[in-house]
């Protein structure tokens, strides 16, 4: 079965500083990876997602994540933060070998990490 | 420019009570999903379909029916409401079969049961 780790329940940083979001998954095949953002009383945003190729991946508002298979892990990251950037940050994966195979096409979700940018 | 549609937005219930869930979208996605957003849960899929016609169960699937006889309509229906079926529920879509397309999702429908 895939699942989805977010370690950090909340993550706390000043504005400017440079910001991490941890994410470890686990899936039978190869994945797709995803990051959302969520802000009080909304639905999820898309942020960012790995497919293939290149392990950087860059998305909206200047927020990066970086694929690491050996470490099975897609940690979120943005080098300068803003009191803005203040949410809850999902990450999902799909194995996209099971899909393959016929075993479904499920997007598996972590339990959020909510991040408090500080003045 | 309406994207993912949910009503009710609010809905108090009482238990034992059925009712729907509307989700429209209005992107020509094929694949449609639903979940449920409980505190330190993160968001669970209930069901979700890759077409019209073609339903499947996800993680939560007891107490819940849905059907999509429409590309833009996926109806989640609450056959007999339980308190343990208080919970925001999101609705989202995506282009092709979904598999690594991001999911556009509507801005939740917040259901108590009592």
């Amino acid at each position: 079965a895939q699942s989805v780790a977010q370690p950090e329940d909340q993550v706390n940083v000043a504005e400017g500083n440079p910001l991490t979001v941890k994410c470890t998954y686990s899936v039978s095949g190869n994945p797709y990876l995803f990051w959302y953002v969520q802000y009080p009383n909304r639905g999820l945003q898309f942020l960012l997602k790995y497919i293939t190729g290149d392990n950087l991946v860059k998305g909206s508002y200047g927020f990066e994540a970086e694929f690491n298979k050996s470490q099975t892990s897609f940690h979120l990251k943005k080098p300068s933060a803003l009191v803005s950037d203040s949410a809850l940050y999902f990450c999902a994966v799909r194995d996209r070998t099971l899909i393959l195979t016929g075993g479904g096409n499920k997007l598996t979700f972590g339990t959020g990490t909510q991040l408090k940018v500080e003045l | 420019n309406a994207g993912v549609t949910q009503t009710p937005k609010f809905q108090v219930l009482k238990t034992g009570q059925s009712m729907t869930l509307q989700c429209a979208q209005d992107m020509n996605h094929e694949y449609m999903s639903w979940y449920r957003q409980d505190p330190g849960m993160g968001l669970r899929l209930i069901h979700y379909s890759v077409g019209a016609g073609i339903t499947d169960q996800g993680e939560v699937p007891n107490g819940y029916n849905v059907s999509r006889s429409t590309t833009e309509d996926f109806p989640l229906r609450l056959l007999s409401a339980a308190p343990s079926q208080t919970s925001v529920y999101f609705c989202a879509s995506s282009s092709g079969t979904g598999q690594n397309q991001p999911q556009h999702f509507g801005d939740g429908t917040r259901l108590s049961i009592l």
